[in-house]
């Protein structure tokens, strides 16, 4: 099994640019998560998908951020537009079907933005 | 809201023991252990459930206090492969079954 599959791993962007970030979850899983990680906030749940609904979004920073999961193997997180304080490590993980709470969840390597 | 990580570091030597406990103000479903690496993903240690079940990793244990909240980590015989920070994540009772991340422990296990 491939595991979470991130991308791009590094993004650099100028502030106002639109910033997409994809994940394909693991075959099989039902639920989607979507991180960001700060030195200074830790690991911030941003938006939740399970089946492909979002099911908690309350996360998410402002109107700036949306997410879409247009199937059950892919999902975006879109920055339009970017600035300087969304620089963080944005992981995308999975979960195993069944909404038990006993599976663990599977992060994908993340990707690094730094926005200028 | 964010459940409570002790210490926010520790450093010990190879071979020593070390306890992690982790604190919430909410009743939970069940507390995940993640362990992550500088520079790497966040990897699954060990899931508690509230009644008693467990599932994870071998060589960690972990319990689970219901009525205290609260959730420890046990690392016996820590080897260097254990450093790194981890990370407690709550899940309340009732949730729609996502995760609140702790802000984590440092550990450094030295030679």
């Amino acid at each position: 099994d491939a595991g979470v599959i991130q991308s791009p791993r590094h993004e650099v962007t100028e502030m106002g640019q639109e910033v997409t970030l994809r994940c394909k979850p693991i075959s099989g899983h039902n639920s989607l998560f979507w991180y960001r990680q700060t030195m200074m906030r830790g690991l911030e749940l941003l938006i939740y998908f399970n089946n492909n609904v979002p099911i908690d979004d309350s996360g998410m920073p402002e109107d700036r951020f949306s997410a879409k999961m247009p199937n059950a193997s892919f999902s975006t997180l879109k920055i339009q537009p970017s600035e300087p304080r969304d620089s963080a490590v944005y992981f995308c993980a999975s979960r195993a079907r069944g909404g038990v709470s006993y599976n663990e969840q599977f992060f994908g390597p993340g990707t690094r933005l730094t926005v200028l | 809201q964010q459940p409570v990580q002790s210490p926010q570091a520790v450093i010990l030597r190879e071979g020593e023991d070390a306890v992690i406990n982790c604190s919430s103000s909410k009743a939970l479903y069940s507390v995940h252990w993640y362990r992550q690496k500088h520079g790497e993903a966040p990897v699954f240690l060990m899931i508690l459930l509230k009644g008693g079940e467990q599932k994870g990793h071998e060589k960690i244990s972990a319990s689970f206090n219901e009525k205290k909240q609260q959730s420890s980590l046990y690392l016996t015989a820590s080897q260097l492969s254990y450093s790194g920070t981890y990370f407690c994540g709550t899940e309340p009772a009732g949730s729609a079954r996502q995760l609140t991340f702790g802000s984590g422990t440092q550990l450094t296990v030295l030679p």
